[in-house]
């Protein structure tokens, strides 16, 4: 089946720098990756996608990058504020049943 | 109102008994999932669900059953609680085709 790893596990950053998540999957027909944001006490919500056929895709400050060849994708976070303050959670769809399987979380804290 | 729940929000059991926790949703998706966040592992899938009727086991699914009589309502019971079982459980819907997932806001279990 599919597995996803997480890198970094913390991240700390200085209010307006910018914060890189990467992620890498292992098989090769996963074609669905999102990216999820919970803050404490709520449920995972989605904040940007990206499917195999495109390489990259931005949302105002938020970036996604795929590289389907190295298998690994990587969300980029610019200007960081205080309210980015969460835990990221990257995943990859199964190919089958709109499965997910998720990464284990990138608590970042952006500090002032 | 429109969207996803969970019932109970907190709930504190002892080892032996049984639980339910509830999902509902009101977006008629014909996917549900069933997840459980622990520390250092994100979330993993316990249970999913195509259309009513229709479940099929996730990657951790010992301890657990689940049911989908109709297609706004997905039950995870456990039948006899442990303590491994402590965790927070995450239901979420979606509509298929490899589209997102939309996450409940979860429902913390201690198993004493």
């Amino acid at each position: 089946g599919e597995n996803v790893e997480q890198h970094p596990s913390t991240l700390s950053v200085q209010e307006g720098d910018s914060a890189v998540i990467k992620c890498t999957y292992s098989d090769s027909a996963s074609n669905y990756f999102p990216w999820y944001k919970q803050e404490l006490g709520k449920g995972p919500q989605l904040i940007i996608d990206i499917r195999s056929n495109v390489g990259e895709k931005k949302d105002q400050r938020i970036a996604v990058t795929l590289n389907k060849t190295a298998k690994h994708f990587s969300l980029h976070i610019t200007e960081t504020q205080p309210e980015d303050s969460a835990v990221y959670f990257c995943a990859a769809d199964t190919g089958t049943a709109s499965k997910l399987t998720f990464g284990t979380g990138t608590r970042l804290q952006v500090t002032l | 109102d429109a969207g996803i729940t969970q019932s109970p929000r907190y709930k504190i059991t002892e080892t032996g008994r049984q639980v339910t926790l509830m999902c509902h949703q009101t977006w008629s998706h014909s996917y549900m999932f069933w997840y459980r966040q622990d520390l250092g592992h994100g979330l993993r899938l316990i249970y999913y669900s195509a259309a009513a009727d229709i479940t099929d086991k996730g990657e951790v699914p010992d301890g657990y059953v689940v049911s989908r009589s109709k297609t706004e309502n997905f039950p995870l019971t456990l039948e006899s609680a442990t303590r491994s079982q402590t965790s927070v459980y995450f239901c979420a819907s979606s509509p298929g085709g490899g589209n997102e997932q939309f996450f409940g806001p979860g429902t913390r279990l201690t198993v004493l």
